[in-house]
């Protein structure tokens, strides 16, 4: 156990929905990033946040966006879905720049 | 151009063979960090290795050894007397610092399959 959390562990919806993921970090760890990792496009980083401000931008779409809260817990939203978003999305966090992340379970998502 | 390369998309060993895992990575940083990570078929992601640029020395623990390589770009990773429960995806990843923050870089994962 990592000890980050994310929930939900499964979720299925349709296209054009909007659904939000959420991550609570390991305790003391103020860093959250998120990734994405589908079939054909591998683990794909998406967002850093580090105490409540975005840090680094990855390959994240336009229609996605993310935030990270004064308790450090982060959620991911991601609106107007397509069947492309299906994919597992993972949450990291860490204790700092460079320091090793650690992963939580990951969310599934499929969208119909 | 890819930031880590793993050429070794699937890898399939029988059951005590050695297997190494190579990983190829990109930078211009001085200091940057290497990781790996393993991927088993449950699908959570476990820390294995963090090692920091300025630190060559190979690693071992237990029946896995690390070779970090400066001079060729590589950090590969080495499963002495393989086992089934070592079947995994194995990601190499690289960490860059960026002046606000750090990005991560995954390569696209070595599928390791340890046959009985």
């Amino acid at each position: 156990d990592s000890g980050v959390t994310q929930t939900p562990k499964h979720l299925i919806t349709a296209t054009g929905q909007r659904v939000t993921l959420r991550c609570s970090p390991r305790s003391g760890d103020l860093s959250v990033y998120w990734y994405q990792q589908s079939l054909d496009q591998g683990l794909q980083f998406l967002i850093q946040y580090y105490n409540g401000e975005e840090r680094a931008k990855g390959n994240i779409l336009e229609r996605f966006s993310a935030q990270q809260f004064p308790d450090l817990h982060s959620e991911l939203n991601l609106s107007s879905l397509e069947l492309g978003d299906s994919a597992l999305y993972f949450c990291a966090s860490n204790r700092g720049l460079q320091e090793t992340q650690y992963f939580g379970p990951g969310t599934r998502l499929l969208v119909l | 151009a890819q930031k880590v390369t793993q050429a070794q998309t699937e890898i399939s060993v029988v059951e005590k063979e050695d297997v190494t895992l190579d990983c190829v990575y990109e930078t211009r940083d001085t200091t940057y960090y290497l990781f790996w990570y393993k991927q088993p078929p449950s699908g959570e992601l476990v820390f294995l290795i963090r090692r920091n640029s300025f630190d060559e020395q190979n690693e071992i623990s237990g029946r896995y050894s690390w070779n970090f390589q400066k001079s060729t770009s590589s950090f590969n990773f080495t499963i002495t007397a393989s086992q089934v429960v070592d079947s995994a995806v194995y990601f190499c990843a690289l960490s860059e610092a960026t002046f606000t923050g750090n990005q991560f870089y995954f390569g696209t994962g070595t599928s390791l399959t340890v046959i009985p």
